[in-house]
């Protein structure tokens, strides 16, 4: 199975920071990896696919990057509204397999 | 709206079974395919099982292989998934989510909650 490593976590920022969480693949994985934002009692939502296409609706402040097997999350500029644990999973290999998640706090 | 609605959760002795059930709605069910991932409690998502479109194509996670099956009826626009030899480290909030195998998840039901506790 493909392991995925994300870091750092917890992650504790300002409002207006800027965010960065990277995931590493344990092997090759292309661009087939996806970020999702998951929040306390809410359903988890796809924020990004293939490692850098935004889906739609979901603000420009987040972006995503990478190839292979390193890759890397980031808001802009961080909002209150964006307090949540964030996942990576790839879908190069089955089974799918999702980072261990990165809990993102306000300082 | 479109919308996935799980049920069938709740709490289940050691070594029993359960059924979940997703009824989909807002969408045309069969152009997708469709997966389970469930979140134990304090921990993170883990991806349980896939199926394509018409069923024909099907994967599960190590931890479920051989105890679990996915299935779907697309006249009923719904997804399931059996669940036997149920353990403690079953117990999780499991989501039924829109989405190929091969792709991403973009569409999530609220989960239902299975408990394996005697």
């Amino acid at each position: 199975d493909i392991q995925m490593t994300q870091s750092p976590s917890p992650l504790s920022a300002s409002v207006g920071d800027r965010v960065t969480i990277t995931c590493q693949a344990s092997q090759d994985i292309s661009i087939y990896l996806n970020w999702y934002q998951h929040k306390p009692g809410k359903a988890p939502k796809l924020l990004i696919y293939d490692a850098s296409n935004l889906e739609t609706g979901v603000p420009s402040r987040f972006s995503g990057s990478g190839s292979g097997t390193h890759f890397t999350f980031t808001i802009s500029s961080l909002q209150p509204e964006d307090i949540a644990t964030y996942y990576c999973q790839q879908y190069n290999n089955l089974p799918l397999t999702f980072g261990g998640g990165t809990k993102v706090e306000i300082k | 709206e479109v919308q996935l609605v799980e049920s069938g959760g709740g709490v289940v002795r050691p070594g029993g079974s359960r059924r979940l059930s997703c009824a989909a709605s807002g969408f045309t069910f069969d152009d997708y395919g469709m997966s389970w991932v469930r979140q134990a409690p304090g921990k993170g998502l883990e991806w349980v099982s896939g199926i394509n479109w018409n069923g024909g194509s099907t994967g599960y996670a190590d931890s479920v292989k051989g105890r679990f099956t996915i299935s779907r009826d697309n006249a009923k626009n719904s997804l399931y998934l059996q669940m036997n030899s149920l353990r403690a480290d079953d117990t999780a909030l499991y989501y039924c989510a829109r989405g190929e195998m091969g792709g991403g998840m973009d569409v999530w039901g609220q989960g239902t909650t299975v408990t394996v506790s005697s």
